[in-house]
């Protein structure tokens, strides 16, 4: 069954301290992204990916980070310095080949991060 | 950077009516156009998407329309159904530089039956 996990669904953190979401993909798909979303709000891109071992910073970066070191696989760990870490993140991917139509992005079906 | 503004913030029609979400995009290099629908709780999922030498695009009840010269495109429901209520998202990107899809804020459609 082909398609975009993330893990876990939800996840609390205590302030002060590091998590990582995880982020895989079985659809062959070069391209991967991650978002943020706040209630009420659209889709915020955190860091992008459009090739392994290398990444890009999105719109709101500071306080996250990422690695891509296999195809399938794009984490995102959320730092103590991110100040405000609550939401809902998305990880995205798409297929970055065959034309125009290569952008088009299929979403993971987010995890939700409290802060406690 | 392209920036992409979306309205009305939230709409709501009779069940049977016609809905339209509009969007304004500032990179005139973008050249790709999706939109998304999110469910309450779940992912947002691709509905329609154009591309820049395209004017129109129709599927079913849902169709895309785009304006180059002005830089807005449109989401066009005709004949609501219940199913229809979500939040819609409308995006714009450039298969050339940064090649990153930017949302708008989103609409929040309501069909009242």
């Amino acid at each position: 069954d082909g398609g975009i996990t993330q893990s876990p669904k939800y996840l609390f953190r205590k302030e002060g301290q590091n998590v990582t979401l995880s982020c895989e993909q079985n659809l062959n798909h070069d391209a991967m992204y991650w978002y943020r979303q706040d209630p009420g709000q659209g889709l915020r891109l955190i860091y992008y990916s459009q090739i392994v071992n290398d990444f890009q910073k999105g719109d709101i970066a500071e306080g996250y980070s990422v690695s891509r070191e296999k195809k399938e696989s794009f984490p995102l760990t959320v730092t103590s310095a991110q100040k405000n870490p609550t939401a809902f993140y998305l990880c995205a991917s798409s297929p970055g080949t065959g034309g125009v139509f290569r952008l088009a992005a299929f979403f993971g079906q987010g995890t939700r991060l409290t802060v406690v | 950077g392209e920036n992409v503004e979306q309205h009305p913030s939230t709409l709501s029609v009779q069940e049977g009516d016609s809905a339209v979400i509009k969007c304004t995009y500032s990179d005139s290099a973008s050249n790709y156009f999706p939109w998304y629908k999110q469910e309450l709780g779940k992912r947002p999922q691709l509905i329609i998407d154009i591309r820049s030498n395209v004017g129109e695009k129709k599927d079913q009840r849902i169709a895309v329309t785009l304006n180059k010269t002005a830089k807005h495109f449109s989401l066009h429901i005709t004949e609501t159904q219940p199913e229809d209520s979500a939040v819609y998202f409308c995006a714009a990107s450039s298969d050339q530089g940064a090649q990153k899809l930017v949302f708008g804020q989103g609409t929040r459609l309501t069909i009242n039956p």
